[in-house]
């Protein structure tokens, strides 16, 4: 079945560190996006990318990298420089064309200790 | 700015009755909307669409509304049942940005009670 990977489900992080999460699919979609979701605030774009090797700064970009080497893979680098790492972080892929909607993983909380 | 709100944070219906989630957005540019469903620690599903070219799309107990006047959408949820207890998200997108990017609402938790 197509769907769409992340990975880990729960990572901690001491402060000062880099961390990477993981995200992978399978549905051929061109179109992959990082949203972070904190209490009250919905969903947040940080990085989207349309298109392998080609991304752009969403939103709340500050703090944060993404690579885009291969069509199935969009990694996020949540770097030192975010002060507020500690949220629910979602990826998900989509068709560049046609109103389809997003396909959503099952995120990845990260938390700072 | 906010350009999608979900101005009710939160929604206590009886089992059976009727849900009704509101969304309203300030682009007139967008063309499509799109509610999710989103239970905690997983990721958004997808639950239902409707373009701008129509006002109402319905999907078994689902139907989402759209106001293109007031910048107005809302979904009902006909009978509710405990297991439509869940963080409800609507989004929009602008085609004629290119990009189909959406934006998201803060979200409604609804919770229906047996």
């Amino acid at each position: 079945d197509g769907g769409i990977t992340q990975s880990p489900k729960y990572l901690f992080r001491k402060e000062g560190q880099n961390v990477t999460l993981s995200c992978e699919q399978n549905l051929n979609h061109d179109a992959m996006y990082w949203y972070r979701q904190d209490p009250g605030q919905g969903l947040r774009l940080i990085y989207y990318s349309q298109i392998v090797n080609d991304f752009q700064k969403g939103d709340i970009a500050e703090g944060y990298s993404v690579s885009r080497e291969k069509k199935e893979s969009f990694p996020l680098t949540v770097t030192s420089a975010q002060k507020n790492p500690t949220a629910f972080y979602l990826c998900a892929s989509s068709m560049v064309r046609g109103h389809r909607g997003y396909t959503f993983g099952s995120g990845t909380r990260l938390t700072v200790v | 700015d906010q350009q999608v709100k979900q101005n009710s944070p939160s929604l206590s219906v009886q089992e059976g009755r009727i849900s009704i989630l509101n969304c309203d957005y300030t682009n007139s540019m967008f063309d499509y909307f799109l509610w999710y469903k989103k239970y905690p620690a997983e990721g958004p599903t997808f639950l239902i669409s409707i373009s701008s070219i129509k006002d109402k799309n319905e999907d078994g107990r689902f139907t989402v509304f759209l106001n293109k006047s007031a910048k107005h959408l809302s979904l009902h949820i006909v009978p509710s049942q405990p297991g439509d207890s869940a963080v409800y998200f609507c989004a929009a997108s602008a085609g004629t940005s290119g990009t189909y990017k959406y934006i998201f609402g803060t979200g409604t938790r609804l919770k229906v009670l047996a």
